[in-house]
């Protein structure tokens, strides 16, 4: 069974930095892109960031480009967000998604619980 | 970046019901277009892929149309589990760009 366990998240102050983790298990990590979306509170759906399988891809929002690094370690099955500069617009609660191939055009199977990033105004 | 444009943003129905939810991509993205449920206080949930498969464990009430600029979500029976926010989301660009949810609620 597939299962993304999501943690990090917690109370930092305008640029602060914090690390968020994603533990993947029930599938072969490596095999599959992954991807960071955040949900601002009472507000949609926004895609942060995304990573090829292999870790040699990596693809950024805007909004984050320059501030947010996503990587993974393969032999961990773990997926990483490491967020630095964050400003009040960065809380959110942070989702961590896998993919259904390793690159390319693939939609999202399973998503992570979630963990909560606030950054005080 | 491709803007996803959702309609009703909110909707009344009763059990049993049929709703259809519409999403327009600003340009075409063939079929890389996927569908997302999401209770409140609790994570995403993917629905629909390919425009029109339904993901594993997904019932049949569920359905998804559509294919270019225009996409369709239909749930032909609803349910006291299917009152939740649904998500459009193309995955044919970067960046990937979600619509801005449709509130389906009980009447």
């Amino acid at each position: 069974e597939v299962d993304l366990l999501e943690s990090g998240g917690g109370l930092v102050q305008r640029g602060g930095s914090l690390r968020l983790s994603c533990a993947a298990s029930g599938f072969t990590f490596s095999r599959y892109a992954m991807t960071w979306v955040r949900q601002a509170p009472g507000k949609g759906l926004e895609w942060v960031s995304s990573i090829s399988g292999s870790g040699d891809t990596t693809y950024y929002a805007d909004s984050v480009e320059g501030r947010f690094t996503i990587s993974r370690d393969n032999s961990r099955n773990t997926l990483y967000l490491q967020m630095s500069d964050l400003r009040a617009e960065d809380t959110a609660e942070y989702y961590c998604a896998k993919a259904t191939d390793t690159s390319g055009h693939n939609e999202f199977d399973y998503w992570g619980q979630g963990t909560p990033v606030t950054v005080p105004s | 970046d491709i803007q996803m444009t959702q309609s009703p943003s909110s909707l009344s129905a009763s059990v049993g019901d049929r709703v259809t939810i519409t999403c327009r991509a600003s340009q075409g993205i063939s079929n890389y277009l996927a569908w997302i449920q999401q209770k409140p206080g609790k994570a995403p949930k993917s629905l629909i892929y390919a425009a029109s498969s339904l993901q594993s464990g997904v019932p049949s009430r569920f359905s998804g149309s559509g294919s270019g600029t225009y996409f369709t979500l239909t749930i032909s029976y609803l349910q006291p589990e299917d009152f939740a926010t649904y998500y459009c989301q193309q995955y044919n660009t970067y960046p990937i760009t979600f619509g801005q949810g449709t509130r389906l609620e009980i009447k």
